[in-house]
């Protein structure tokens, strides 16, 4: 089955410490998302690229977040500085492009990142 | 503003006895409907949706999920429960039908998740 890949799986660092996540979307997937899960605020959209252009990225901090796909099968995002509240597994998922995504996401594994 | 309710955080049943998973949404324009379940240290499945058609929507796992448009409802059913069913179940609607410009369709909106537990 095709998947969408997400490294690392777990990631504990220092507060202040920079932290990047990565996203290999399915091949032929042009939407990729970042979510972000916490008990306290479930799923947030953090944003979201079309054909590799931001089109959303309201849902994101934006003094220490930013992600960008440098190209077709790569999703970062990063947070420089980290902190504690920043503690949270973040999925990754994409969708095939026009009518595609009516038929759902497709997420990954997750990065479970703990900041301490 | 466009949000997905799931009035219960936690459904507990007994094995073979039916179950409903509750949501309710609220958003201008035609709604696409979506179920997920999350199981331990997993990201989401997808589990069925409705987009335009018969009210009954059948998915994965004998899941089914029935639109109703006046209660503005989407909830999830299964016959009979197994104990390999308990998972974290996540409804959610995505920005489409009235929407159908390319570039801004397909924004998912999740509920807060109903934790779902099966006792033998």
């Amino acid at each position: 089955d095709a998947r969408v890949t997400q490294t690392p799986r777990h990631k504990v660092t220092e507060m202040g410490q920079e932290v990047t996540m990565r996203c290999q979307p399915i091949l032929g997937h042009n939407t990729v998302f970042w979510y972000r899960q916490t008990m306290m605020q479930g799923l947030e959209l953090l944003a979201y690229f079309r054909n590799r252009a931001p089109l959303d990225d309201s849902g994101m901090p934006k003094d220490r977040f930013s992600a960008e796909m440098p190209d077709a099968t790569l999703a970062t995002l990063k947070i420089q500085p980290s902190e504690p509240r920043d503690s949270a597994v973040y999925f990754c998922a994409s969708a095939p492009g026009g009518q595609g995504y009516n038929y759902g996401y497709t997420f990954g594994s997750g990065t479970r990142l703990t900041v301490v | 503003a466009q949000s997905v309710a799931q009035p219960e955080d936690q459904v507990n049943v007994a094995e073979g006895n039916p179950l409903t998973v509750k949501c309710t949404y609220s958003v201008s324009g035609n709604p696409y409907l979506f179920w997920y379940v999350q199981y331990p240290n997993r990201g989401l499945q997808f589990l069925l949706k409705y987009i335009t058609g018969d009210n009954l929507v059948k998915g994965s796992y004998g899941f089914e999920a029935e639109f109703n448009k006046s209660q503005t409802s989407f909830h999830l059913k299964k016959p009979s429960a197994l104990v390999s069913d308990s998972a974290l179940y996540f409804c959610a609607v995505s920005l489409l039908g009235a929407l159908m410009i390319y570039n801004q369709g397909g924004k998912l909106i999740f509920g807060q998740g109903t934790e779902l537990s099966v006792k033998p």
